[in-house]
């Protein structure tokens, strides 16, 4: 079993929609989560980042971690054809060494 | 500021040979990271610099790699001899103390 899945999709939304990408993990030790945006031939670039439980809000996006249900999850509002990349969550747990990163969800916004 | 920066952005060698990849972190970040991924898979850690001493080594596949950091500066990751299993990219990323982790752009490494 993996310590993280993530549906790699590829999900497709319209212009305008909400978008939920979520992962569930395994090791209750992770206390850091990530979640990171990747546009084609690029490098990771963090989104958000949240310790333990509860939620975080920048802007358009929020990400949600449940430590009990071992789930986190990524909400981005009003979705823009500029979002279209692979989000990947990521987590640790020691602060960012040694991150696990799920597989990453491909995302398409239509114009 | 320059972001973190690896060279080659491709390299296509044959089974067997070595070759080097290297990474200049962001001016003054002590801590300095490789992760690779594999065709269909995640990415995976691979090794932990901090300055100059290999902090954690653990993801490291096998002794065909090698990584140093001399000077604490730029980093070199070396795959002596190259297998067709090690075709991907390989990230160099890098960090001031506990704050946000940089990615640079990647290698991208074709054994063929």
């Amino acid at each position: 079993q993996k310590e993280v899945e993530q549906d790699p999709g590829p999900l497709s939304v319209p212009e305008g929609a909400i978008v939920s990408l979520n992962c569930t993990y395994s090791n209750s030790a992770f206390q850091y989560f990530m979640w990171y945006r990747q546009y084609s031939r690029k490098g990771p670039e963090l989104l958000m980042y949240t310790y333990s439980s509860g939620n975080k809000e920048d802007g358009r996006f929020t990400a949600q971690v449940d430590k009990s249900s071992k789930y986190i999850s990524l909400f981005i509002r009003d979705s823009q054809p500029s979002d279209s990349a692979t989000y990947l969550c990521a987590m640790s747990e020691t602060g960012g060494f040694k991150t696990i990163f799920g597989a990453g969800t491909r995302l398409f916004v239509k114009a | 500021e320059a972001g973190v920066t690896q060279f080659p952005s491709h390299s296509v060698i044959e089974k067997g040979q070595t070759v080097t990849l290297r990474c200049d972190p962001i001016s003054g970040h002590d801590n300095l990271y490789w992760y690779r991924r594999v065709m269909g898979k995640e990415i995976k850690f691979l090794l932990h610099f901090v300055k100059e001493s290999k902090q954690d080594e653990s993801g490291m596949p096998n002794n065909r790699f090698l990584a140093e950091r001399t000077g604490g500066t730029y980093s070199t990751l070396k795959v002596q001899p190259a297998e067709l299993e090690d075709s991907g990219v390989y990230f160099c990323a890098s960090q001031f103390g506990g704050n946000t982790i940089y990615f640079g752009e990647g290698s991208w490494l074709t054994v063929v």
